[in-house]
């Protein structure tokens, strides 16, 4: 049982350029969410979905984009990078009213 | 929103000692989560307590819910419990379980 899991780990962009984080869960959760990490702050929501085929906006949504294709993934795009997305990632997912479950993290940095 | 807030903000103890975090809220909630951010940047569910007291081995949680607090006691504390400690919490009107985080305590055990 691997929980979450987030591909990659790290990457390194340059200005402009695109990318897809991935995020996938094996415990059959409905709600899963992005958030990002900056340095000594919490985790704020990026965005979030409650089911396979929906998503919705978090709490700093400006710059990125997410699809849900498949219950078990949820991907998290950056179209055209830019240095302030520069961040640690995490996924987390949850049955609702249950604990939410996070993943390892993905350490970005956009050049 | 509903604000979340941590203290203290670091704390540097002696191996063997006992240490309390606070974490306070402005708002009713449906729910609240402990985390320990270990130095690798992994987030590990502690505590999933919307009111009341658990125990896990050397750490203890107690919400009470309508003061709108939680702490969390480390007792005995070793070098392993290093690490960022967040509170989260639902909020009363959130939809799809979304948590808030606070902004965290830095606890430093030191051999």
């Amino acid at each position: 049982n691997a929980g979450v899991t987030q591909t990659p780990k790290f990457r390194v962009l340059k200005t402009g350029q695109s990318m897809t984080l991935l995020c996938a869960q094996d415990m059959n959760h409905e709600y899963m969410y992005w958030y990002r990490q900056d340095p000594g702050m919490g985790l704020r929501l990026i965005h979030y979905s409650v089911g396979e085929g929906t998503t919705a906006k978090g709490e700093v949504p400006d710059g990125y984009n997410v699809s849900r294709l498949k219950k078990q993934n949820f991907l998290l795009g950056l179209e055209s990078a830019a240095p302030s997305q520069t961040s640690v990632y995490f996924c987390a997912s949850t049955a609702g009213y249950q604990p939410q479950h996070f993943g390892d993290g993905t350490r970005l940095s956009i050049l | 929103g509903i604000q979340v807030e941590q203290s203290p903000p670091d704390l540097i103890l002696q191996e063997g000692a006992n240490s309390t975090l606070r974490c306070n809220f402005s708002d009713s909630v449906n729910n609240l989560q402990w985390f320990h951010q270990n130095p690798w940047g992994q987030l590990i569910n502690l505590f999933y307590i919307p009111s009341g007291t658990k125990q896990n081995g050397r750490l203890s949680a107690t919400t009470v819910a309508t003061e709108r607090y939680s702490l969390l006691y480390i007792s005995s504390s070793q070098t392993t419990d290093s690490g960022v400690y967040f509170c989260a919490v639902e909020p009363w009107k959130s939809s799809a379980s979304k948590i808030i985080f606070g902004s965290g305590t830095r606890l430093s055990i030191r051999p």
